[in-house]
């Protein structure tokens, strides 16, 4: 089963740019593998930012933006705010799915 | 209201099994693609099975294959997962998500319950 990295904590201060990344074991992260990015906040179930690579929902923040970088999917908040301090997951596509191990993002 | 309602955890022994169940309401849960996922405490998601919509295909972690079975009711709306041969190890948060494709087979939206929590001690 592949593995997925995801950086385990990263800070940014508030109006600041951050990229968050998502490794594959088993090379270059593609658009086959349709990569998902979640938010979760404390005590909350996890919600569905980013899907198919850089797609967005009606809900998500226009700071938020997802792309493939350097072989890995990434997550790039431009202009934190406050509310943005959460977990954030990505999920990879292979014959089933495998989530990273989720970065914590401190705004601060 | 589109809910999704985990139930069935709590405390169980190493080896013992459980049945969790999502109760589905205000959507069409016939099409939707259901999955399980869990969350050890303080610790990432976790992947743990799906079922495709009319039950007829399923998939498994490697670390529950052979353990835990999918299943889903359409008729009443519910997802199940049987866990056997539990070890501390499953120890987690477990929600359900719903998952819709569209026509052309792509993405469209998800749904996620709140999870219910299973510990596996002695």
């Amino acid at each position: 089963q592949a593995v997925v990295t995801q950086e385990p904590s990263l800070t940014v201060s508030p109006g600041g740019t951050v990229t968050l990344t998502c490794g594959s074991s088993t090379g270059a992260v593609t658009s086959g593998h349709y990569p998902y990015w979640f938010q979760q906040k404390p005590g909350q179930a996890p919600r569905t930012l980013i899907y198919d690579t850089s797609n967005k929902h009606s809900w998500t923040p226009a700071r938020f933006s997802g792309s493939l970088l350097g072989g890995k999917a990434a997550l790039t908040l431009s202009g934190a705010q406050p509310e943005d301090e959460a977990e954030y997951h990505c999920l990879l596509s292979y014959s089933n799915w495998v989530f990273g191990g989720g970065t914590k993002l401190t705004v601060l | 209201e589109v809910q999704l309602v985990e139930s069935g955890g709590g405390l169980v022994q190493p080896g013992g099994s459980l049945r969790l169940s999502c109760a589905a309401s205000g959507f069409t849960f016939s099409s939707y693609w259901m999955h399980w996922v869990r969350q050890a405490p303080g610790t990432g998601l976790v992947w743990v099975s799906r079922v495709n919509r009319d039950g007829s295909s399923t998939g498994y972690a490697d670390s529950v294959k052979g353990r835990f079975t999918i299943s889903r009711d359409n008729a009443k709306n519910t997802l199940y997962l049987q866990m056997d041969s539990l070890r501390a190890e499953d120890t987690a948060v477990y929600y359900c998500a719903g998952f819709y494709y569209d026509s052309r087979g792509y993405y469209d939206h998800d749904y996620w319950g709140q999870g219910t929590l299973v510990t596996v001690s002695s």
